[in-house]
């Protein structure tokens, strides 16, 4: 079953302009992480956020993390048309002994398109 | 260096037929991941591989998947008597280890994925 669904499915915005992309998850977490992956092939990972951040930057990316509302987000500034692609967020949860139970489970993504 | 590699990139296949599907890790990882992507059920995890330790199968659909890690670093996932709900790409990841994994430490590798079709 999802743990994670990305909000909205589809953004198609101009370069230049920011992206914005939500995550929502249900159990508690160890990590959160953000991938991208081109044309339904490998996934890049992105960023890692623990669970006891609350904001992590990188390059022109920003991750936020509310684990009281259980959701993320993933800012892109500065958009370019080479940052098209589907994002997807992954969440680890938390194991019965409190760790993680190592197993990413993702969110259907988020379809990015940057027009030139 | 080398990231993980996967064969064969695409695969074509009939009903009823065994299909193989391989990694390569990256050298020295210890933590080994199979998972499937699909249009109905997005990305889903299948089992993982950690050292010698037993397998964690809880993610296969059915007894007609198996994976298996030999020497610790090469894996074959075999899919036996292929169904049409099988098309999928199937990827592959590794990280150096699930402790530094949980901690934050590190993340899953990704390799490129191999594409099942199954006629």
């Amino acid at each position: 079953s999802q743990q994670g669904e990305e909000d909205p499915q589809a953004l198609s915005i101009q370069e230049g302009e920011n992206a914005t992309m939500n995550c929502s998850y249900k159990t508690s977490i160890n990590n959160l992480q953000w991938y991208r992956q081109n044309s339904g092939r490998g996934l890049v990972h992105l960023i890692l956020i623990r669970s006891n951040e609350r904001e992590k930057h990188s390059g022109r990316l920003r991750v936020t993390l509310d684990t009281s509302k259980k959701s993320s987000s993933l800012l892109i500034t500065a958009s370019r048309a080479a940052d098209t692609a589907s994002y997807f967020c992954a969440t680890d949860a938390r194991g019965d002994s409190g760790g993680s139970n190592y197993k990413l489970t993702f969110g259907k993504g988020t379809l990015l398109t940057v027009n030139p | 260096g080398a990231g993980v590699s996967q064969s064969p990139s695409n695969k074509v296949t009939e009903k009823g037929k065994d299909v193989e599907l391989r990694c390569d890790p990256i050298s020295g990882h210890t933590a080994l991941y199979w998972y499937r992507q699909s249009l109905g059920q997005g990305l889903e995890f299948l089992i993982y591989f950690q050292g010698n330790s037993a397998p964690d199968k809880s993610g296969l659909p059915s007894d007609r998947f198996s994976a298996e890690r030999t020497g610790g670093s090469v894996s074959t996932l075999t899919i036996q008597r292929t169904q049409q709900e099988d098309s999928a790409v199937y990827l592959c990841a590794s990280s150096l280890d699930i402790v530094r994994l949980a901690r934050g430490a590190d993340t899953q590798y990704f390799g490129p994925g191999t594409r099942l079709t199954v006629l």
